[in-house]
């Protein structure tokens, strides 16, 4: 069985400044990694995933993960925020060969002016 | 681009009554799910479908049925609904499993039942 943690339920930053969402995963059998974003009143949009190759992803908006086997990691990060950027974020996992994607709790980045 | 429409955003039934949330998928999809999210709880899984007519129970399908009679089409059904059953229902869909596809989302029933 696979498990996914998100040990941090809010997290405030001031935009243009970095940011590092975490997502931790439990697994017996190799992975598929994904975050969602999801916008107040809306469903949950791909942002990235990773399948296989290179162990970093970007998105087309800025944001990019990697995917650390030995600390069975998968962070979310940002360079520099934007408002727009507000949302909750969503780390999930599906174990090759079954059909559950396991859902993280949830991350609120709230983005300051 | 992948659709998946969920028919009604916002719904108040009554405790007791028969519910019926509808989601259609316009990319020939073989896999669907529904699930309920709840602030802290992150998204649970309620049933899945693989093909027409099959399905499979996820984390939390107590007090819930569903219906695929055609492709395209998944129902969640709540026999008789009840107040802990509000929340914030959200269809899905995605290709094959089991080689990471991606797993596309509908923009969400908010069900009230008061």
């Amino acid at each position: 069985a696979q498990s996914v943690t998100q040990l941090d339920s809010q997290v405030p930053v001031f935009e243009e400044a970095p940011v590092e969402l975490r997502c931790n995963y439990s697994s017996s059998v190799s992975v598929y990694l994904f975050w969602y974003v999801q916008y107040p009143n809306q469903g949950l949009q791909l942002l990235l995933k990773y399948l296989s190759g290179s162990t970093l992803v970007e998105s087309i908006n800025g944001f990019e993960a990697e995917f650390n086997k030995s600390q069975t990691s998968f962070h979310l990060r940002k360079p520099s925020v934007h408002i727009s950027d507000t949302a909750e974020y969503f780390c999930a996992v599906v174990g090759s060969g079954t059909y559950k994607y396991i859902f993280g709790t949830g991350t609120r980045l709230k983005v300051l002016a | 681009d992948v659709k998946v429409t969920q028919s009604s955003r916002y719904l108040v039934k009554r405790t007791g009554e028969k519910v019926f949330l509808e989601c259609v998928q316009d990319m020939d999809h073989e896999n669907m799910f529904w699930y309920r999210q709840d602030p802290g709880l992150g998204l649970r899984l309620i049933y899945f479908s693989y093909d027409v007519k099959m399905k499979e129970k996820g984390d939390i399908p107590e007090g819930y049925s569903v219906s695929r009679e055609k492709k395209e089409r998944f129902s969640l059904i709540l026999e008789s609904a009840s107040t802990n059953q509000t929340s914030m229902y959200l269809c899905a869909s995605s290709f094959h499993l089991g080689s990471g596809n991606t797993i596309y989302f509908g923009e969400g029933s908010w069900l009230t039942v008061v």
